[in-house]
């Protein structure tokens, strides 16, 4: 299976501050790799697939990059209603794996 | 719009079974392929499997830390997933979410969620 790390897990940070999480995968996973927000009491939500592809209707506040194994999500300039966790998904092989996930809570 | 709602989830005892069901609408469902996804107390995401649409095969793929108690299925009929779960575990607590995502685009990651539904085993 392929194991995705996140980093940091946990991050506390102010509105208008640019915010960088790191997702590293145990193997190469090509750019088959997406990220989601999820709100407390809420299901994810897809914001960026294939490691920089930007869903619709996502802000372009957000940005993903990366390749290979080490990616990076991207919050350009926190709004408030970005405090949440922000997870990693690798869709290369089965298991579809997720990262550990990154809360961002409101410093 | 499209709406996927779980159901069925509740209260069970350890090594009893369960079904939960996914009704979608809202989008041609024999178009895509279901996934279910878990989210125990407090953790993180945890995928257990999907159901390829019947162009695609309409096979399955399981996560192994699953594979033989759980198993996925579909009716295209009605537009629902199931996912029966046999042999209960108290680790098997947690939120279970319905998702979707493109049979040929799978690579967009799962593009809709469900709301979840709580399964709780505990004697």
């Amino acid at each position: 299976d392929i194991q995705l790390t996140q980093s940091p897990s946990f991050l506390s940070a102010s509105v208008g501050d640019r915010v960088t999480i790191t997702c590293r995968a145990s193997q190469d996973v090509s750019n088959y790799l997406a990220w989601y927000q999820q709100k407390p009491g809420k299901a994810p939500k897809v914001l960026i697939y294939s490691a920089s592809t930007l869903q619709s209707g996502v802000p372009s506040r957000f940005s993903g990059s990366g390749s290979g194994t080490q990616f990076t999500l991207t919050i350009s300039s926190l709004q408030p209603e970005d405090f949440a966790t922000y997870h990693c998904q690798q869709l290369k092989s089965y298991p579809l794996t997720f990262g550990g996930g990154t809360k961002v809570e409101i410093k | 719009e499209v709406h996927l709602v779980e159901s069925g989830g509740g209260l069970v005892q350890p090594g009893r079974s369960l079904r939960l069901s996914c009704s979608a609408s809202g989008f041609n469902f024999g178009d895509y392929a279901m996934s279910w996804v878990r989210q125990a107390p407090g953790k993180g995401l945890e995928w257990l499997g999907f159901i390829r649409s019947k162009a695609f095969g309409g096979t399955t793929e399981n996560a192994a830390s699953v594979k033989g108690r759980f198993s996925i299925s579909r009716d295209d009929s009605k537009s629902i997933a199931y996912l029966q779960m046999n042999s209960l575990e108290t680790e098997d607590t947690a939120v279970y979410y319905c998702t979707r995502s493109e049979s040929a685009s799978w690579y967009k990651g799962l593009d809709s969620w469900g709301q979840g539904t709580l399964v709780t085993v505990s004697s």
